[in-house]
């Protein structure tokens, strides 16, 4: 699976739109990117996923870039419970496991 | 809605003991894994189970011992925990059919050994 880059941390004003960006150079072209979170002492949350095209859900958007190489997750209006450790993810389809690394560490201030 | 179960939530071991760590799910997954995390690092996956029946080392799979009981249930065994397995530890699953398969995590163990 390709390895990610992401900001060791972020901050964001509550109420504002986060977006947390994710380098994947290596990605190839049957991996999908995957957005993780998690939230002190929780276990991590499934946030979003895709493959080429934008998505949304009633958590965040996911925009990646026309060549794929990176993409950003946002969320449109970060709240005090937004903050977590936000993890972007790689992997082929199939049932291959999560590979985890560090991620950015999103601190939403009041 | 349960979904994924880990029991116990907090434990204290002694070096040298063992102890099994429970973990079931009621969403009728084929696929279950084992992460530790240590302070400050991501999840690393110590060992999986694509389907019942079968299990695969991951990452970091030394000191530890699985069992995939059955469908629901897949146990993590330390048979003689070591101070350096102090950690916590998250079961998760997910569905095998598909193109996309988000894991579904549950609270943790939380675990010392002294």
């Amino acid at each position: 699976d390709a390895k990610t880059t992401q900001p060791t941390s972020m901050d964001c004003a509550e109420g504002r739109a986060a977006n947390l960006p994710c380098n994947h150079s290596t990605i190839s072209g049957n991996e999908y990117v995957y957005w993780y979170r998690q939230i002190h002492s929780q276990g991590p949350q499934y946030i979003i996923h895709g493959l080429k095209n934008n998505e949304t859900n009633e958590m965040a958007s996911l925009i990646i870039t026309e060549d794929r190489k990176s993409s950003t997750l946002i969320l449109p209006h970060a709240t005090l419970r937004d903050t977590a450790v936000y993890y972007c993810i790689v992997r082929r389809s199939g049932n291959t496991p999560l590979v985890f690394g560090k991620g950015t560490r999103l601190s939403v201030i009041a | 809605n349960a979904g994924v179960t880990q029991t116990p939530k907090f434990q204290v071991l002694k070096t040298g003991q063992s102890m099994t760590l429970q973990c079931a799910q009621d969403m009728n997954h084929n696929s279950m894994y084992w992460y530790r995390q240590d302070p400050g690092m991501g999840l690393r996956l110590i060992y999986y189970s694509a389907s019942e029946g079968t299990t695969d080392k991951g990452e970091v799979p030394n000191g530890y011992n699985v069992s995939r009981l059955n469908k629901r249930e897949f146990s993590l065994r330390l048979e003689s925990a070591a101070p350096s397995q102090t950690s916590v530890y998250f079961c998760a699953s997910s569905e095998m059919a598909g193109s996309f398969q988000p894991q579904h995590f549950g609270d943790g163990t939380r675990l010392s050994i002294l």
